[in-house]
């Protein structure tokens, strides 16, 4: 079946303003994580949704960064007044439930700010 | 912040010799994962060992856990010029299921 998709595939913006990146999860995958990747480094853990739960954001570098999910399907990455440090690969991934542990990766946005 | 640490940083070797990277780690886990990642985008999941595992094969992957020593290594045998891609440990907590923390990856590069 389909895997994880994400857009845009690219995202030029300049600095200050908002942008919103997408996920669709694999059909039927209860459990959705946003990671960023910085040039050169390891994914950073950003969010969390599981089903109906209340999502783990803890890993929200700020209050810029937000993120929603309708029911169990398509969520939206929303970043506010864009810096330059922003600039990164936002990866999404969705596994079949919070307990399987296997998590299946999206191709990621590459946002560049300007 | 990152979990795990691998090394080397960068790993360069001939085809049909063996790839060796190690991860180390900071904390109890419940499981440990290497995913694969081809030019920076998106990753593929390689192979899962539990807390409760030693040592797991998948094809020419062969993954060991040592949790004394909070470490693991991932071992490609017989390389091949496709398997050249960064590759990443990904730790799961206990206390905080379904989050993974990855460390900054091993870039291996095999030469034909």
């Amino acid at each position: 079946g389909a895997g994880v998709s994400q857009s845009p595939s690219n995202k030029v913006t300049e600095k200050g303003k908002d942008v919103e990146l997408r996920c669709d999860p694999i059909s039927g995958h209860t459990a959705l994580y946003w990671y960023r990747q910085r040039l050169g480094q390891g994914l950073e853990f950003l969010i969390y949704f599981q089903g109906n739960s209340a999502p783990d954001k803890s890993g929200l570098p700020s209050d810029r960064f937000s993120a929603e999910r309708t029911g169990e399907s398509v969520s939206t990455l929303t970043i506010q007044r864009t810096q330059q440090e922003d600039s990164a690969v936002y990866l999404c991934a969705s596994s079949q439930t919070w307990t399987e542990e296997t998590q299946y990766f999206g191709p990621g946005t590459r946002l560049l700010v300007l | 912040s990152q979990q795990g640490e691998e090394d080397p940083q960068a790993l360069s070797i001939q085809e049909g010799e063996n790839a060796t990277m190690n991860c180390s780690y900071k904390t109890s886990i419940n499981n440990l994962q290497w995913y694969r990642q081809n030019s920076g985008r998106g990753l593929v999941h390689l192979i899962l060992i539990r807390s409760n595992e030693r040592e797991k094969h998948s094809g020419r992957l062969r993954v060991t856990l040592d949790t004394s020593k909070k470490s693991s290594s991932l071992l490609i045998t017989a390389s091949r010029a496709a398997d050249t891609a960064s590759y990443f440990c990904a730790t799961e907590r206990g206390s905080t299921l379904g989050r993974l923390y990855f460390g900054r990856g091993t870039q291996l590069t095999v030469w034909p």
